[in-house]
């Protein structure tokens, strides 16, 4: 079984740019939540996705957008980057929807910006 | 809105010794699923147990047991006869029943010296 999978580990930004990361569920599951973390903190919820649908979307700007493609990998979007995006961004899969799913998290992508 | 409250936000012990996680929440719902995960210096976020809101019985599993007790909002994680790779950052989180959303506390690092 697979786990889950992040891309790229590190990525350096100047303000003002845009960024990809990418995300593949693990086996079996067809939900993505994303998370960013700032250091010293927990996660915080920014969306989920569930069968490409965003099912779910945490106190974040439109300038964080998502989508999930028909083999349940993800991508998170941020655009016009802000020094405060400086954080690690988490990837969880689930078994479904529902609140009552464990998630399995992936080991982050760690964004700065400059 | 839902909170989670981890008042310890580091906790240092000797090998050997019982440690206590504190583990508050806030919520309006009726139906919601509580959570511990395990964050070890590697990074990934590691399930450890779930709880749903109408099954207050205590779980043991090995050195690790939980309280969850409903009329003091709390969740707590006990670890008995704490080893050095105990030592991690541990996470609370709260889910809600379909929306997808789960909110985490800010984590308790935890190390245990030998």
């Amino acid at each position: 079984e697979t786990g889950v999978t992040q891309s790229p580990t590190h990525l350096i930004k100047t303000r003002g740019q845009q960024v990809t990361l990418r995300c593949s569920s693990q086996s079996g599951h067809n939900t993505v939540s994303w998370y960013q973390q700032a250091l010293g903190q927990g996660p915080q919820f920014i969306f989920q996705y569930y069968r490409e649908e965003e099912n779910g979307r945490g106190n974040f700007p439109p300038r964080f957008s998502g989508l999930q493609f028909p083999n349940y990998s993800s991508e998170l979007n941020v655009n016009a980057l802000e020094l405060d995006d400086s954080a690690l961004y988490l990837c969880a899969s689930s078994r479904s929807r529902g609140g009552d799913n464990e998630q399995f998290f992936g080991p982050g992508t760690r964004l700065t910006v400059l | 809105a839902q909170k989670v409250t981890q008042a310890q936000t580091e906790i240092s012990v000797v090998e050997k010794e019982d440690v206590t996680l504190d583990c508050v929440y806030e919520t309006r719902d009726t139906t919601y699923y509580l959570f511990w995960y395990k964050q070890p210096p590697s990074g990934e976020l590691v399930f450890l147990i779930r709880r749903n809101s109408f099954d207050e019985q205590n779980e043991i599993s090995g050195r690790y047991s939980w309280n969850f007790q409903k009329s003091t909002s709390s969740f707590n994680f006990t670890i008995t006869a704490s080893q050095v790779v105990d030592s991690a950052v541990y996470f609370c989180a709260l889910s809600e029943t379909n929306a997808g959303k789960s909110t985490f506390g800010d984590g308790t690092t935890l190390t245990v010296k030998p």
